[in-house]
């Protein structure tokens, strides 16, 4: 079975600092890996995906993630956070034939001034 | 086009009492999940509809949560009985078909709290 460990249920960054928010993954077969948003009082919105194409995937709001199978990490970054960014982020798993996608916990990012 | 809604966007029950919420997805879309949040939680996969198939109910945690879809449309998830450890975000999620099943477009979720 899969599964997905995000590491720091909260980070804290300045405005204008390089957000990084970790996430590893457990898979047997090859997966595919999303990074979802939440703000509050809002249902889930996609960010990017991996879907064993290019290792580096840029998504909405200028974050982007690599897909790094050796370490397996699919880590989100940002180069500059904005407070916008503020928000609850996921981490999910997916494999060909298991239809639900797997969560992590969780990270909650707040973005200071 | 209209996303996933759902309805209602809050409730709150006592507990021994019995809730139903509605999901209402996109239209066209053959895949409908219904998740559960607990506070502090990742979600929590409940319940698998895939057009007139069986749906999958490994997710679901009890008897007393129970799920139905009509055709392709609306689903109501069902919890009886409700206890306080049912307190969640009930998120609802729909896909066009299997194959894509991992492009899931999320509603706003149903905030339950049970009292």
């Amino acid at each position: 079975a899969q599964s997905v460990t995000q590491l720091g249920s909260h980070v804290s960054v300045s405005e204008g600092a390089l957000v990084l928010l970790r996430c590893n993954y457990s898979s047997s077969v090859p997966p595919y890996l999303f990074w979802y948003v939440q703000y509050p009082n809002q249902g889930l919105q996609l960010l990017l995906k991996y879907t064993s194409a290019a290792t580096l995937v840029k998504g909405i709001n200028g974050f982007e993630a690599e897909f790094k199978k050796s370490e397996t990490s699919f880590h989100l970054t940002k180069p500059s956070a904005h407070m916008s960014d503020a928000a609850e982020y996921f981490c999910a798993v997916w494999v060909p034939g298991n239809t639900p996608l797997v969560f992590g916990k969780g990270t909650r990012l707040s973005v200071i001034a | 086009g209209a996303g996933v809604s759902q309805s209602p966007s809050n409730k709150v029950t006592e507990k021994g009492k019995d809730v139903e919420l509605r999901c209402d997805p996109i239209s066209g879309h053959t895949a409908l999940y219904w998740y559960r949040q607990r506070l502090g939680q990742g979600l929590e996969f409940l319940i698998y509809f895939q057009g007139n198939s069986a749906p999958d109910k490994s997710g679901l945690p009890s008897d007393r949560f129970s799920a139905e879809r009509t055709g392709e449309s609306v689903s109501t998830l069902t919890i009886q009985r409700t206890q306080q450890e049912d307190s969640a975000v009930y998120l609802c999620a729909s896909s066009a078909d299997r194959s894509s099943s991992y492009e899931q477009y999320f509603g706003p979720g149903t905030r339950l709290t049970v009292t």
